[in-house]
């Protein structure tokens, strides 16, 4: 069974550039969560989505959105890039159940 | 705040010797605790995980030993080999509704090295 895929694996843009970034969960798996890792902060939780509604979010600004399609696949936008976004974007796909989350290998994302 | 502390940041360890990380909690909400390994350049893959109602829990040479009364967990390797370099993150996961919507919170890594 595939993994986690996301894409790009890595991008650079400049500040006030908007960026997305795509995510394909494992087959069969409905829920998909966003988390950014940098070396300051660790992982931190963006948005969870399921079934095509954000059931959850995380302390981040609203130039951080996302969506979530009716194949499961889905995409986390940043809009007005800064410098601090400058992060690695990771996604995870799960069953309906708690807790057990596969991560994809990430997006690399630098903001010059 | 940080709803999971973990130690130390960093450790280094003789192969064959035993890696020992450290969790600690304040939610008593919190019922499924994960551990995530993670590589250079890829995504962290979960390596094991306990609820509050077992003490322990072992697979292969990975264990998790659960303290309820005192919130804390730890991660144990033993035999450990130059392979099992990486990160490794401790997680605390809290239910939020009947949709089955959780918060995974993880905790700041720990970077493992194992000299040969």
């Amino acid at each position: 069974k595939a993994g986690v895929t996301q894409t790009p694996r890595y991008l650079i843009k400049t500040r006030g550039q908007q960026v997305t970034l795509s995510c394909s969960p494992i087959s069969g798996h409905r829920s998909v969560s966003w988390y950014q890792q940098t070396p300051g902060q660790g992982l931190q939780f963006l948005f969870e989505y399921f079934s095509e509604t954000q059931r959850n979010k995380g302390n981040f600004p609203g130039r951080f959105s996302g969506r979530q399609f009716s194949n499961s696949r889905s995409e986390m936008n940043v809009s007005t890039l800064e410098l601090g976004d400058s992060a690695l974007y990771l996604c995870a796909s799960s069953l309906v159940s708690q807790g057990t989350q596969h991560f994809g290998d990430g997006t690399r994302l630098s903001i010059l | 705040q940080q709803q999971v502390k973990q130690s130390p940041q960093s450790l280094i360890v003789q192969k064959g010797g035993i890696s020992i990380i450290n969790c600690a909690y304040e939610n008593t909400a919190f019922d499924y605790f994960p551990w995530y390994q993670q590589f250079p350049g890829k995504g962290p893959a979960l390596l094991i995980a306990i609820r509050p109602d077992v003490s322990e829990k072992k697979e292969g040479r990975f264990t998790i030993s659960f303290n309820k009364s005192a919130k804390q967990f730890s991660l144990h390797i033993m035999d450990s080999q130059p392979g099992d370099s990486a990160t490794y993150f401790c997680a605390a996961s809290i239910r939020l509704d009947q949709t089955g919507a959780n918060n995974l919170f993880f905790g700041t890594g720990t970077r493992l090295t194992v000299i040969p």
